[in-house]
């Protein structure tokens, strides 16, 4: 079945410390990757995408993450936090040419200490 | 570009009237999705479109729910008779079919029935 997890449903982390949101997907095809970020009451923001090539990808607001296939995983990471990135964050996974059917996890949500 | 556009933002209704939510996509978009989001279940895909066909609807909790998409630049998602616990975020999404791409979500209507 295709699914994925995100094992951590709340995470709280002090202003300036790093992150790391984890992400194990199931997907019977190569598949398409991405974080998205959603502020209380807003949208969903693409934070990134993972297609193929270099499995190190960048994205906006100084967020990356890594494809690792081996491990079926896509985790995000930060190297310092700042109070603006309090928001749940959703990772999802989708097939090569249908970029919005996409399979989500059940999001973390980040809390920031000052 | 305005980005998806979904109207209207917050609708409060009594259980048993009709609901008629309205999505614009991004000009250009051959793709539309219609996410709903709640606590329980999380971002799950009720229905999606391709050229305005709809391709996929299995995801389309009861026959209470119907969407269409009349042209390239508008779908509806319409739930007759409304429950409460219809009561949810409904997002509208759109994306290109070429490669590499992924979907842009709308703001999101919360639906409240009582």
């Amino acid at each position: 079945a295709q699914s994925v997890t995100q094992p951590d449903i709340h995470i709280t982390v002090s202003e300036g410390a790093s992150l790391e949101l984890r992400c194990n997907y199931s997907y019977g095809a190569t598949p398409y990757l991405f974080w998205y970020v959603q502020s209380p009451g807003q949208g969903l923001q693409l934070l990134l995408k993972y297609f193929s090539g270099d499995t190190l990808v960048q994205g906006i607001k100084g967020f990356e993450a890594e494809f690792k296939r081996s491990q079926s995983s896509f985790n995000l990471r930060k190297p310092s936090v700042h109070w603006s990135d309090a928001a749940e964050y959703f990772c999802a996974v989708g097939a090569r040419g249908q970029g919005g059917k996409l399979i989500f996890g059940q999001g973390t949500e980040l809390s920031v200490k000052p | 570009d305005a980005g998806v556009i979904q109207s209207p933002r917050h609708e409060v209704t009594e259980m048993g009237q009709e609901v008629t939510l309205r999505c614009k996509p991004i000009s250009g978009h051959d793709y539309l999705f219609w996410y709903r989001q709640t606590m329980m279940r999380g971002l799950e895909l009720l229905i999606y479109f391709n050229n305005n066909v709809p391709i996929d609807d299995s995801g389309m909790p009861e026959d209470r729910f119907s969407a269409k998409m009349p042209n390239a630049s508008f779908s509806t998602l319409k739930i007759q008779p409304s429950e409460p616990r219809d009561s949810a975020v409904y997002f509208c999404a759109s994306s290109h079919s070429g490669q590499g791409t992924e979907a842009f979500f709308g703001q999101g209507t919360r639906l409240t029935v009582v």
